[in-house]
């Protein structure tokens, strides 16, 4: 099992849907947790992290299962401007942060 | 966050030759990494550039072929040598930013895009 898995998609979702995408990870000694986003052609940029508790920022959701060792990312009300690659992103500890590959969202007008 | 540059964005060079990369940070960091991300795939740790001591490679990767200085706690470098058009991709550093609540949140500069030839 790798160490951090992601549907690599696209999704193609209209504008103004909700959309969601899980990351499952195999270490189940992890402690934290994120999302990141890149643009095309860009540097990753820190959208979210994930709490035990879940969290919330505007229209992004993050949940984190640990029993089922996974994340989510919900993205509601969607804008033509959250066309991007998601990387979902896990701390193994030891300051070592493992990279999904990402999920590509496209938003259709 | 912290606020990190990378000289050059881009560059084209022939292989056998070899590339040094520049990452300066705006602040003090302690934790500065240098990483690769190849087309169409994320982003895979190289190594982790320790201030006033060796970098700490991580597997499959070498001194040899990826030497790094971290001469302070604003600045390092990665050397790309002897580069094979295998080489090709883009090498991003990235700090933790001990300013932020989570020591552990990396920020990420804005690349450099390596094209061997």
């Amino acid at each position: 099992r790798k160490e951090v898995e992601q549907d690599p998609g696209p999704f193609n979702v209209p504008e103004g849907a909700t959309v969601a995408f899980n990351c499952t990870y195999s270490n189940s000694a992890s402690q934290s947790f994120f999302w990141y986003r890149q643009d095309c052609r860009k540097e990753p940029k820190l959208l979210m992290s994930v709490y035990s508790s879940g969290n919330e920022d505007g229209r992004f959701t993050a949940q984190l299962n640990r029993a089922s060792q996974y994340i989510s990312l919900l993205i509601r009300d969607s804008k033509l401007s959250d066309s991007a690659t998601y990387l979902c992103v896990v701390n193994i500890g030891d300051d070592k942060i493992i990279f999904g590959k990402g999920t590509r969202l496209h938003i259709l007008p | 966050s912290a606020v990190i540059s990378q000289k050059p964005s881009r560059d084209i060079c022939q292989r056998g030759t070899s590339l040094t990369i520049q990452c300066q940070v705006d602040s003090q960091v302690t934790m500065m990494f240098w990483y690769r991300q190849q087309p169409g795939q994320s982003l895979t740790l190289i190594a982790t550039a320790n201030q006033g001591s060796e970098a700490t490679y991580e597997s499959g990767f070498v001194i040899d072929k990826f030497p790094i200085s971290r001469p302070n706690l604003t600045f390092s470098t990665l050397t790309v040598s002897n580069m094979s058009p295998e080489d090709s991709s883009i090498y991003l550093c990235s700090v933790e930013d001990a300013r932020t609540a989570s020591t552990d949140t990396q920020y990420f500069g804005p690349g450099t895009r390596l094209t061997v030839l």
